[in-house]
């Protein structure tokens, strides 16, 4: 079976702390995607890269970064969390970033104090 | 730029009544796909369907059917003789295959169902 898997599915951190949320996929997929899902938002995506070391901004970039050392682990990182960034975070993989399904993973879901 | 749009930020349903989740979209590409997405309380997202531009088709799968309308741009979502497990937030999504590495994958604010035993 396919898999995504987030590290943490609950985490509280206080503002100015830094953040790391990691996410890994076993489906050995170029594309992985870190999004952020908002109430009435929907999803709106943050960085996505489509191979190791290689990183592309999204929607809404401003106070994350990333990182892709290996192909299947992509890292979301919050260098100083704040209480605007308080959402769930959905990291998703795709064979084809374009006509492709998305895989997700279960979501991690921050409160910043 | 592509846009979704889900005009029904909430559905309650009683079990076994069918419902019909709306979904309308924008785009000035002639190729695209969209797609549907299930998200239970659990929270992870589960692929439904995919359906590209060029096949306007209606699809059933068991007690799901999806109905395609280039006219109208609509990529609407039945779900016939609903039961408690329907229950979750479903996401319609597009996305122009001529764009760069799937960065304008774009989802729609999501529907909540909830189906009332």
């Amino acid at each position: 079976d396919v898999k995504v898997t987030q590290s943490s599915r609950y985490l509280v951190k206080r503002t100015g702390e830094k953040v790391f949320l990691e996410c890994v996929q076993d489906m050995d997929h170029e594309n992985m995607f870190w999004y952020r899902q908002d109430p009435g938002l929907g999803l709106r995506l943050i960085y996505f890269s489509y191979d190791v070391k290689m990183k592309e901004k999204g929607d809404i970039p401003e106070g994350y970064s990333v990182s892709r050392e290996k192909k299947e682990r992509f890292s979301l990182i919050l260098e100083s969390a704040s209480t605007n960034q308080t959402s769930m975070y959905l990291c998703a993989s795709t064979l084809n970033p374009n006509t492709g399904e998305l895989f997700f993973g279960e979501g991690s879901r921050l409160t910043v104090l | 730029a592509q846009k979704v749009t889900q005009a029904q930020t909430e559905i309650s349903v009683v079990e076994k009544e069918d419902v019909t989740l709306d979904c309308v979209y924008e785009t000035r590409d002639t190729t695209y796909y969209l797609f549907w997405y299930k998200q239970p309380p659990s929270g992870e997202l589960v692929f439904l369907i995919r359906r590209n531009s060029f096949d306007e088709q209606n699809e059933i799968s068991g007690r799901y059917s999806w109905n395609f309308q280039k006219s109208t741009s609509s990529f609407n979502f039945t779900i016939t003789a609903s039961q408690v497990v329907d229950s979750a937030v479903y996401f319609c999504a597009l996305s122009e295959a001529e764009d760069n590495y799937g960065q304008n994958f774009v989802f729609g604010p999501g529907t909540r169902l909830s189906v009332l035993p």
